[in-house]
């Protein structure tokens, strides 16, 4: 069964900062990894796509990286701002039991960017 | 639409009660995806449509929970004599035949049971 694994589960960093957010998955067979970015009740944002062919994906502030081998990727963010202030959630695309396939999600890295 | 619509955006119902959620997902996708969201934790698989046909439904939590998607597009979630352990979010998503392009999620609907 796959599981993922987000840490930390909460960051706090003055504006301006770099940053790296981590995330493990058990399984090395999934499809394609995907980070996701939520507002307090809102929905899923998606931030950046890593097909399982692909090492790295970079969408203007962020770049996300991704080691099949070792069940890693991370997502990186430069010169943080307040606005990046949310929950951060890592998934991977791999097997439902019913043989489709699903997103399993980690728990996400809570960010809050201070002024 | 532009993107994926999901209705209502909060809903409170009473032990016991039963509750429909909508989900419109883009125009001309042929997968949807129920999740459910509790406080804390990230989004767990429920079901998976293909079209209107419902291919798997291995995470539905027990047979008070039913999908549809009659004609392909609209999907309903209902959820049968609901008990407080439902109370989440519940999240829908479309893509294209394959996610090798990434999913589109709704904003959800935050579900109360008291």
């Amino acid at each position: 069964k796959q599981e993922v694994t987000q840490i930390p589960a909460a960051l706090s960093v003055p504006e301006g900062e770099n940053l790296v957010l981590n995330c493990s998955f058990t399984d090395s067979a999934i499809y394609n990894l995907q980070w996701f970015r939520q507002d307090p009740g809102k929905g899923l944002t998606s931030l950046l796509l890593i097909q399982s062919s692909q090492r790295e994906q970079t969408s203007g502030r962020l770049n996300a990286s991704l080691d099949k081998s070792s069940g890693r990727s991370t997502l990186y963010i430069a010169a943080s701002q307040p606005g990046d202030s949310a929950t951060y959630l890592c998934a991977v695309e791999g097997w439902t039991q019913g043989g489709s396939e699903k997103l399993v999600f980690g728990k996400g890295t809570k960010l809050t960017v201070n002024p | 639409g532009a993107g994926v619509s999901q209705s209502p955006r909060y809903k409170v119902a009473k032990r016991g009660q039963d509750v429909a959620l909508r989900c419109d997902p883009i125009s001309g996708h042929v997968s949807l995806f129920w999740y459910q969201q509790a406080l804390g934790q990230g989004p767990e698989f429920l079901t998976y449509f293909q079209n209107e046909a419902q291919l798997d439904k291995s995470g539905l939590p027990s047979d008070r929970f039913f999908a549809e998607r009659p004609e392909g597009s609209v999907s309903t979630l209902k959820i049968q004599r609901t008990q407080q352990e439902d109370s989440a979010v519940y999240l829908c998503a479309s893509s294209q035949l394959s996610g090798a392009y990434g999913y589109t999620f709704g904003s959800g609907t935050r579900l109360t049971v008291v």
